[in-house]
C-alpha cells in the first residue's frame, strides 16, 4: 500500500527557512515523479514542484529561486527547502507521488504558517 | 505558463440529479487533464486523468471527456459523497510543469 506522511510543518517567521520531509512507502520515490502541492487557507490548490524519476527538478514562478526540491532515496524520502519564506507562502503543504498522468497518492499535508 | 480556467465557480445541484462541470486550459494540452475531488479538511483524491479514464475505485458516475483545450467531468448522479470542490489539473509532458484550475464546488441545492 502507498503511503505518504508529510512532516516539518510549523510557524516561522518572515524570511526565514524550513524543511518539509515526505516519508514514502510503498514505492520508491526515486521511480517516479513527486511533487509538492500547497493550499492556502480557504483557497484553491496550487502545484509547487516537481522532480523527475532522473533528477530534474522543475518549480512554480513564485518559489523559483527559494524552495528546492529533494530526495533521499536510502530514506526514501522527498523533501521541500522553503527559503525566505513569506507570508504569502502560508499554506497546507502537500506531497504526492505523480506516476505521470496526475497524483495519484496524497499525504496528509502538513501546515506552515508564515507570520511574525 | 499554461493557465487552467473551471467554471461554474459554484454549482448548486440536487441530490440525483447530473452535475457537469468544465475546464478549459489557455493552450493546449492534448488529453494531458486531470480531475480531482476535495472533501473538507482532506487530501485531493485522483478522479480522472488522460482527460477520460477513471482511477482505481472511482464509480462510474464520475466519467470526463475532451480534449485540447475543452474538458468537461459529469458526475450522472450526485450521490451525496459527492458535494465537494473538484479541480482540473494539466500534466504537460515535458517539461513536467503542472497547473490546476481554481475549483469549482458542488453544494447542495
Amino acid at each position: 500500500e502507498v503511503q505518504l506522511l508529510e512532516s516539518g510543518g510549523g510557524l516561522v517567521q518572515p524570511g526565514g527557512s524550513l524543511r518539509l520531509s515526505c516519508a514514502a512507502s510503498g514505492f520508491t520515490v526515486s521511480s517516479t515523479y513527486m511533487s509538492w502541492v500547497r493550499q492556502a487557507p480557504g483557497k484553491g490548490l496550487e502545484w509547487v514542484s516537481i522532480i523527475h524519476s532522473g533528477g530534474s527538478t522543475y518549480y512554480a514562478d513564485s518559489v523559483k529561486g527559494r524552495f528546492t526540491i529533494s530526495r533521499d532515496i536510502s530514506k526514501n524520502t522527498l523533501y521541500l527547502q522553503m527559503n525566505s519564506l513569506r507570508a504569502e507562502d502560508t499554506a497546507v503543504y502537500y506531497c504526492a507521488r505523480d506516476t505521470g498522468v496526475g497524483a495519484s497518492e496524497w499525504g496528509q499535508g502538513t501546515l506552515v504558517t508564515v507570520s511574525s | 505558463e499554461i493557465v487552467m480556467t473551471q467554471s461554474p465557480v459554484t454549482l448548486s445541484v440536487s441530490p440525483g440529479e447530473r452535475a457537469t462541470l468544465s475546464c478549459r486550459a489557455s493552450q493546449s494540452v492534448s488529453t494531458n487533464l486531470a480531475w480531482f475531488q476535495q472533501k473538507r479538511g482532506q487530501a485531493p483524491r485522483l478522479l480522472i486523468y488522460g482527460a477520460s479514464t477513471r482511477a482505481t475505485g472511482i464509480p462510474d458516475r464520475f466519467s470526463g471527456s475532451g480534449s485540447g483545450t475543452e474538458f468537461t467531468l459529469t458526475i450522472s448522479s450526485l450521490q451525496s459523497e459527492d458535494f465537494a470542490v473538484y479541480y482540473c489539473q494539466q500534466y504537460n509532458n515535458w517539461p513536467p510543469r503542472r497547473t490546476f484550475g481554481q475549483g469549482t464546488k458542488v453544494e447542495v441545492k
